[in-house]
């Protein structure tokens, strides 16, 4: 099975201050034949199921703001609010779909310092 | 509107069985390939297993293999998840997701609200 390894497992960031969360993956996501990177990103609010930020490692799902972005390929990946807002705590996971079972990071917890 | 609505949690001895349903609307059910993700009480996400598009091609976690079945019925546009030998780690919230195409290998884009399966005695 593919490890996915988040770090930090949780980061406090001042309002307007940008956050970094890091995802590595025991072996490459890179699907050569279509040049993808089969890795997401996702925002879970307490209560409320998780929510698509991020597909092919970089592209914004639709609806999503232009603070977040995500970047890597192959084995490491980076998701990036440039200026957190208050509505953006929560926690975020990054998922592998590249090969069964689609595995998750263990989830970084973002909140406001 | 893409939507999904679980149903069929609830309480479960040990050993026993369960059927979950998810209703699906809003888009071409039979176009899109359909996952189970559930999270245990204060925990992370687990893949539970994924069905695609046309129901050939089915996958699960190795937690679940040989326990659990997942299928789908386009005429009802509803994903299941029978689960059977059921045991306390099963304890989760079982959401229904759908992926972005017909592929279980493509990501998911929408979530359902989620059903609370809890395993005990």
């Amino acid at each position: 099975d593919i490890v996915m390894t988040q770090s930090p497992d949780s980061l406090a960031v001042s309002l307007g201050e940008r956050a970094t969360i890091n995802c590595k993956s025991t072996q490459s996501v890179l699907y050569s034949s279509n040049n993808k990177n089969y890795l997401a990103w996702f925002q879970q609010k307490p209560g409320q199921p998780p929510k698509l930020l991020i597909y092919w490692a970089s592209t914004r799902e639709s609806g999503v703001p232009d603070r977040f972005s995500g970047s890597g390929s192959g084995t490491d990946f980076t998701l990036t609010i440039s200026s957190l807002q208050a509505e953006d705590v929560a926690v975020y996971y990054c998922q592998q779909h590249y090969s069964v079972p689609f595995t998750f990071g263990g989830g970084t917890k973002v909140e406001i310092k | 509107e893409v939507q999904l609505l679980e149903s069929g949690g609830g309480l479960v001895q040990p050993g026993g069985s369960l059927r979950l349903s998810c209703a699906a609307s809003g888009f071409t059910f039979s176009s899109y390939a359909m996952s189970w993700v559930r999270q245990a009480p204060g925990q992370g996400l687990e893949w539970v297993s994924g069905i695609s598009g046309s129901g050939d091609n089915t996958y699960y976690a190795g937690s679940v293999k040989g326990r659990f079945t997942i299928s789908r019925d386009t005429s009802k546009n509803t994903l299941y998840l029978q689960m059977n030998s059921l045991r306390a780690d099963d304890t989760a919230i079982y959401y229904c997701a759908k992926c972005s195409g017909s592929s279980s290998y493509h990501p998911v884009d929408y979530w359902g609200q989620g059903t609370l399966v809890t395993v005990s005695s």
